[in-house]
């Protein structure tokens, strides 16, 4: 399979600070990165996705790609206890295959 | 809108058992289809996918099995459960747009446990 990696954490904040995530991939020709938000127990929700170099706002997020770094970031504003729970990155290969790194554990603290 | 469907929702099963989980999309057309699994506290792997009724894609050789019957029918299958099948089976579907871009949407899942 192809590597997707991120810090498994855990990541603590502070309520109303920034939350920093990072996620690196291995395929080159990866077309398509998302990041999808997954609180315990529970399916994975999509929260952003980006398919060009630079910055992506959406609300409090932004999504960051480097397809020349093979990296790819998610910042979230003014954190929020309801943010807490496991992010994950997700990179689309050529083809039909998605591929999901082990998620970083994020926790905000009121 | 779109709408996927899983059940059941948790399933408890002994090992040597038959698996037949099951997943099905509202609201679009000719989707292409995911099942994946989630061990507990891993990340999700990718076990099967479809881009059309009877064409399934394996990416993990193992003792699971999928079919797709229908457009929006995908159907995760076992004839014999081991221990290392529990986990949270997730489906997944997207449809594509343009060249590269299609976003994927996940069911609720099921969650196995095999004893």
């Amino acid at each position: 399979q192809k590597e997707v990696e991120q810090n498994s954490g855990p990541l603590s904040v502070p309520e109303g600070a920034i939350a920093s995530l990072n996620c690196t991939y291995s395929d080159r020709g990866s077309q398509s990165f998302f990041w999808y938000r997954q609180y315990s127990g529970k399916s994975p929700e999509l929260i952003m996705f980006i398919y060009s170099n630079g910055d992506k706002e959406d609300g409090r997020f932004t999504a960051q790609l480097n397809k020349a770094s093979q990296y790819v970031s998610l910042l979230i504003r003014d954190s929020q206890p309801s943010d807490s729970a496991t992010y994950l990155c997700a990179v689309k290969v050529p083809g039909n295959q998605f591929y999901f790194g082990t998620g970083t554990s994020l926790t905000v603290i009121p | 809108s779109q709408t996927i469907h899983q059940w059941p929702a948790t399933l408890v099963q002994p090992v040597g058992s038959p698996l037949s989980l099951e997943c099905t999309v509202e609201g679009t057309s000719n989707p292409n289809l995911y099942w994946y699994r989630q061990a507990a506290g891993r990340g999700l792997q990718l076990l099967f996918y479809s881009v059309g009724i009877g064409q399934i894609s394996s990416e993990v050789p193992q003792n699971l099995s999928a079919s797709r019957p229908q457009d929006r029918q995908f159907i995760l299958s076992s004839k014999k459960l081991l221990l290392s099948d529990s986990g949270f089976y997730l489906c997944a579907w997207s449809v594509l747009r343009l060249a590269g871009k299609n976003e994927q949407f996940f069911g609720p899942g099921t969650r196995l446990t095999v004893l």
